[in-house]
């Protein structure tokens, strides 16, 4: 079975902090993914990586940076969180070539 | 116009009775069509896929695609309250293998 693991499930963070999301798989995928999800607006793509150190920005990036360093990781960086960064963000993989994404449990992140 | 359009409901059907969710699409050139299963709190998984058009049975799930009226639909059979959830319609743009795009979801509720 594909793994997708996110490091944390709830974060709480306050206005102006550096928050670090991290997202690890086991299935040597090359594409890997970060969305966030808010009600009513469904999923929308922050920042996809096709490799290692690859990286493109989706359709909303402002305000998000984005590592990868590795291949089975890639994390997802708020330089200085706001109040409108509170929602849930998931994390998904692909193998290159392929059109399914699996995605991990999710983090809900709240900002203060 | 939203580029992936989904009813969000709530839809609710009686345990046994026939559940269907549906979602139309703007893209002409879509080619790939999924659809995800997110239980509250959980992250989507991926339940039915449908590339050519017609009707694509598994189990209780059938989805059915017609590009020409660029719509995409997901009958349950036989719903089960363990049926209830939200259900994502995503699609995926023919020039972009990256891009998949992501309806609001249909929240589904089987009663009893």
């Amino acid at each position: 079975d594909v793994k997708v693991t996110q490091s944390s499930r709830y974060l709480v963070k306050r206005t102006g902090e550096k928050v670090f999301l991290e997202c690890v798989q086991d299935m040597d995928h090359e594409n890997m993914f970060w969305y966030r999800q808010d009600p009513g607006l469904g999923l929308r793509l922050i920042y996809f990586s096709y490799d290692v150190k690859m990286k493109e920005k989706g359709d909303i990036p402002e305000g998000y940076s984005v590592s990868r360093e590795k291949k089975e990781r890639f994390s997802l960086i708020l330089e200085s969180a706001s109040t409108n960064q509170t929602s849930m963000y998931l994390c998904a993989s692909r193998r290159q070539g392929q059109n399914i994404q699996y995605f991990g449990a999710g983090t809900r992140l709240s900002v203060l | 116009q939203k580029e992936v359009e989904q009813n969000s409901g709530p839809l609710s059907v009686p345990e046994g009775a026939i559940a269907s969710l549906n979602c139309t699409y703007s893209d002409r050139g879509s080619q790939s069509f999924f659809w995800y299963r997110q239980y509250s709190g959980k992250s989507p998984e991926l339940i039915m896929s449908i590339y050519s058009n017609g009707d694509k049975e598994d189990g209780r799930f059938t989805a059915q695609l017609n590009k020409a009226s660029q719509y995409v639909s997901l009958l349950i059979r036989d719903s089960q309250p363990s049926d209830s959830a939200t259900y994502l319609c995503a699609v995926n743009r023919a020039d972009d293998n990256n891009d998949m795009r992501f309806g609001a979801g249909t929240r589904l509720t089987v009663k009893p």
